[in-house]
C-alpha cells in the first residue's frame, strides 16, 4: 500500500547546527501533513503542520517544507538544542473521509553538546 | 492546545487476562478518536478509528474481537485488550481531532507489559 517514509533514520548533528529531517510520501492524494517529536516513553507531539496549497511554513526555530512535485517534505531545526534529541516523524492525511493520519518510519535526532 | 489523557501510562498484566485502556479529550469533544500501536523502534501503526455512538473501524489484520473499542461518549474512547499473550506487549497510543481536518493531538501513551 501506499506509505510515507524517510531517507535517514538517524540523524546526529553538533549542538547550535541546523538540522534537516526528510520524508518521502507515496499518494499524490495526501492534502495535509504534520511533523511530530516523539521523546522515549511519550505520545507524539505536534511540531508544526503544512497544506498542500502551501510549499512553505515557519515557526519557532522549525520551517517546513513541501515539494508536491517530488512528493516531498522537509524539516528543518534552527540552532539545534540538546532538548531537541527525539524521533521525529512525519504524518499525512489523505484526504476528506479518512481522517486517521499515516505515519512515516521516523527518524532519530540526536544533539551532540 | 488541546489534551488528550490516556490512562494508565503503564501496566502489567498476566497472560491470559485483559486490560482497559482509557482514552479522554478533556477540554474538546472528539467525535472520532483513533489507537495506535508502537513497537520498540518502529512508527505508529494504526489500530482502529473509534467513533462516538457507532462501532469502531479497524484496519486490516486488526482483530477486533481482541482489541475491543468503546467510545460511549463524545469525550472518552476504551480500549479493551483481551485475553492478552505476551506478543501484545506494547506502547498503545490514542488520538483525537476536533471538528474540521486540523491537527490531532494524542494521549501520552500506555505501556503494555503481559507477562
Amino acid at each position: 500500500g501506499e506509505s510515507v517514509g524517510l531517507h535517514l533514520p538517524t540523524l546526529s548533528v553538533q549542538e547550535g547546527d541546523n538540522s534537516i529531517i526528510n520524508c518521502a510520501y507515496s499518494n499524490s492524494a495526501s492534502d495535509y501533513f504534520i511533523w511530530y517529536k516523539q521523546e522515549s516513553g511519550k505520545g507524539p507531539q505536534f511540531i508544526i503542520d503544512i497544506r498542500s496549497n502551501m510549499d512553505k511554513r515557519q515557526g519557532q526555530r522549525v520551517t517546513v517544507l513541501l515539494n508536491k512535485t517530488v512528493k516531498h517534505l522537509s524539516l528543518q531545526i534552527a540552532a539545534t538544542q540538546p532538548g531537541d534529541s527525539a524521533v521525529y516523524f512525519c504524518a499525512e492525511n489523505v484526504g476528506t473521509g479518512r481522517r486517521a493520519l499515516t505515519f512515516g518510519s521516523g527518524t532519530r535526532l540526536q544533539v551532540q553538546p | 492546545g488541546a489534551v488528550v489523557s490516556q490512562h494508565p501510562s503503564w501496566v502489567i498484566c498476566k497472560s491470559g487476562t485483559s486490560v482497559k485502556i482509557e482514552c479522554r479529550s478533556l477540554d474538546f469533544q472528539a467525535t472520532t478518536m483513533f489507537w495506535y500501536r508502537q513497537f520498540p523502534k518502529q512508527s505508529l501503526m494504526l489500530m482502529a478509528t473509534s467513533n462516538e455512538g457507532s462501532k469502531a473501524t479497524y484496519e486490516q489484520g486488526v482483530e477486533k474481537d481482541k482489541f475491543l473499542i468503546n467510545h460511549a461518549s463524545l469525550t472518552l474512547s476504551t480500549l479493551t485488550v483481551t485475553s492478552a499473550h505476551p506478543e501484545d506487549s506494547s506502547f498503545y497510543i490514542c488520538s483525537a481531532r476536533g471538528v474540521g481536518e486540523g491537527e490531532a493531538f494524542f494521549g501520552q501513551g500506555t505501556r503494555l507489559t503481559v507477562v
